[in-house]
């Protein structure tokens, strides 16, 4: 079975702009998580979708969105890119919400010039 | 607040020998934690996961051990190989529908074994 997928997975950026990432989560896998990964702040949960709707939302501000998709694959939006905004952005799937085990992609290195 | 703590940032240990990483928590309410293994430009690999309701769980050469009251686990790797060189996270969820889908992770932990 193909494991999660992540694009782009490299993306540079200037203050300012706003990126959509994708993730195609593992096949049969309905619930996507997305985490942003920092040296300072480390993994942080950014928020989850299962069946088309964000059923849990981290600590962020506004700039951070996402959705979900019929066939599960997801999408996450940051408008209006400040230099903090350079990170790790990981997704990880699971068979349902509340199944705790995730199984995470290779993430997308995005940098904020 | 950092409710789950990896106090070791890196371990260096000669291959053959055990591997022990640790990981503290605070919340009394997480139920499930994980390990998982992040090699550099690749994405957290799931190792191995505990219930709050067991004290032990084996696969292989990996081995958590959790100790509720001291609020404390530890992932054992027996025998430690060179391509076990990596940074190992410590996860842990919480049950109910507000926490659904969210890991807290650990610092994490980088492993190092000498050939």
């Amino acid at each position: 079975k193909a494991g999660v997928t992540q694009t782009p997975r490299y993306l540079i950026k200037t203050r300012g702009q706003q990126v959509t990432l994708s993730c195609s989560p593992i096949s049969g896998h309905r619930s996507v998580s997305w985490y942003q990964q920092t040296p300072g702040q480390g993994l942080q949960f950014l928020f989850e979708y299962f069946s088309e709707t964000q059923r849990n939302k981290g600590n962020f501000p506004g700039r951070f969105s996402g959705r979900q998709f019929s066939n599960s694959r997801s999408e996450m939006n940051v408008s209006t890119l400040e230099l903090g905004d350079s990170a790790l952005y990981l997704c990880a799937s699971s068979p349902s919400t509340g199944e705790q085990t995730q199984y995470f992609g290779p993430g997308t290195r995005l940098l904020v010039l | 607040d950092q409710q789950v703590k990896q106090n070791s940032p890196s371990l260096s240990v000669q291959e053959g020998r055990i591997s022990i990483l640790n990981c503290d928590y605070t919340n009394s309410m997480f139920d499930y934690f994980l390990w998982y293994k992040k090699y550099p430009a690749e994405g957290p690999t799931f190792l191995i996961s505990i219930s709050s309701i067991k004290d032990k769980n084996e696969d292989g050469r990996f081995t958590v051990f959790l100790n509720k009251s001291a609020k404390h686990l530890s992932l054992h790797i027996v025998p430690s190989q060179p391509g076990d060189s990596a940074v190992y996270f410590c996860a842990a969820s919480k049950p109910g529908s507000s926490n659904t889908g969210k890991l807290i992770f650990g610092q994490g932990t980088t492993l190092q074994v000498k050939p």
